[in-house]
């Protein structure tokens, strides 16, 4: 499986945009970025994910460079429920491949 | 969203017990189970994939025989911890995926053992 590398950590302030980033240098053609957060003693909760252009939902954004090899989840007003553990995961398409998943980055939301 | 439930959310039992594990798609029939293991500030580590009505697939270093998967039903997949020890205590979390075979999987709320 493609590696992604993440920051450990990040700190933000609520009510202000977050950008969390990502790099997967080595993804292949047929790897979709995933992104999943885990809320402290909670199981992974799926957020976004994407291919190949820019995607949108109620929860955030997914911004993926024009050649794949980074990606940046964007959460647009931060709230202190955001605080969480973000991973970013490369799996292949539909039905195939397994979530595997890295250390993620550590999102704290200050008041 | 798509629901899946694991039960006990927590459980502490004496070591050399065994102790089960049930996950269950509530409202949607799941043809595959992922079993994953995080220990304290660790990340996810798969298991197992276990697919409904065959045997399951075990990680490289996982032992079969001690982590028990039944996959018995479209709902529901069962992990046994046989003869747990304290260094089995740790934060046991199901997925899922739909019949449909959508790239999203859906987690459990895990389940925290504690081996005394």
């Amino acid at each position: 499986d493609a590696k992604t590398t993440q920051p450990n950590s990040m700190e933000s302030n609520e009510e202000e945009p977050v950008h969390l980033p990502c790099n997967h240098s080595t993804i292949s053609g047929t790897d979709y970025i995933h992104w999943y957060r885990q809320l402290p003693s909670q199981g992974p909760e799926y957020v976004i994910h994407g291919l190949t252009s820019n995607v949108n939902n109620r929860m955030a954004s997914l911004a993926i460079a024009e050649d794949r090899k980074s990606s940046t989840l964007i959460l647009h007003r931060a709230t202190l429920r955001d605080a969480a553990v973000y991973y970013c995961i490369l799996k292949l398409g539909g039905s195939q491949g397994n979530l595997i998943f890295g250390k993620g980055t550590k999102l704290s939301v200050k008041p | 969203g798509a629901v899946v439930s694991q039960h006990p959310s927590w459980v502490i039992c004496k070591s050399g017990t065994s102790v089960k594990i049930e996950c269950r798609s509530l409202d949607f029939q799941a043809t595959t189970m992922f079993w994953y293991r995080q220990f304290p500030k660790q990340s996810l580590m798969l298991m197992a994939t276990s697919n409904e009505g065959s045997k399951a697939t075990y990680e490289q270093g996982v032992e079969k025989d001690k982590f028990l998967i039944n996959h018995a039903s479209l709902t529901l997949s069962t992990l046994t911890v046989t003869s747990a020890h304290p260094e089995d205590s740790s934060f046991y979390i199901c997925s899922a995926r739909d019949l449909a075979g959508v790239g999203s999987r859906f987690f459990g709320p895990g389940t925290r053992l504690t081996v005394l």
